[in-house]
């Protein structure tokens, strides 16, 4: 079975500092990795995913993640943060090929102060 | 671009009514996702629909029910509906040959009164 963890309920930084948010993984075969930002009363925008390819894949909106296969983790990172990012970022994962659907993580709330 | 559409965006029941939220692909997609959202949860995969045949399926209570349609797309039918199942229901598409990329609906809440 899949399973995505993201260990830290919050995330607080101030602007202008870098963020990271944390997220391993659990699949089975290779996994397909992605990261979704929520915001207020919105749908899931998608960020980024890995498929193959480079470790480190570059985004939507400033954000990177790196995927680190001996960790199993998934890290989304964006090196000066804003305001705007305050929101609520999900990892997801699919296993491949035994999987369609992602298995989300339990979220991880960003707060970004001026 | 076109977006996935979800309809209505709000929908207020009664507990024990019946209820439908309809998602509309993007064009091209053949497959499509339903999650649902619980009050400060992460999405959980109900079902998932690919050609118009159920594909996988999830955490579904058998209360509800969903198909895929001719023109693809589907219907998320939900019955006895309970207070629980206040939540926020998303309706991803994506195309079969890269399913890897779920392209996410604006979402239907549902309260349940």
């Amino acid at each position: 079975a899949q399973s995505v963890a993201q260990p830290e309920d919050q995330v607080n930084v101030a602007e202008g500092n870098p963020l990271t948010v944390k997220c391993t993984y659990s699949v089975s075969g290779n996994p397909y990795l992605f990261w979704y930002v929520q915001y207020p009363n919105r749908g899931l925008q998608f960020l980024l995913k890995y498929i193959t390819g480079d470790n480190l894949v570059k985004g939507s909106y400033g954000f990177e993640a790196e995927f680190n296969k001996s960790q199993t983790s998934f890290h989304l990172k964006k090196p000066s943060a804003l305001v705007s990012d305050s929101a609520l970022y999900f990892c997801a994962v699919r296993d491949i090929p035994n999987d369609y659907k992602l298995s989300f993580g339990a979220g991880t709330t960003v707060t970004v102060r001026a | 671009a076109a977006g996935v559409i979800q309809s209505p965006r709000h929908l207020i029941k009664e507990k024990r009514e019946t209820a439908t939220l309809k998602c509309y692909p993007i064009p091209r997609h053949d497959t499509v996702y339903w999650y649902q959202q619980g009050p400060g949860q992460d999405p959980q995969f109900l079902i998932s629909f690919y050609e118009k045949m159920q594909s996988d399926k999830g955490s579904i209570p058998d209360r509800f029910s969903a198909q895929q349609f001719s023109d693809y797309h589907s219907e998320l039918n939900m019955s006895s509906l309970e207070l629980g199942d206040s939540a926020l229901y998303f309706c991803a598409s994506s195309p079969r040959d890269r399913s890897y990329e779920q392209y996410f609906g604006p979402g239907t809440r549902l309260t349940v009164t």
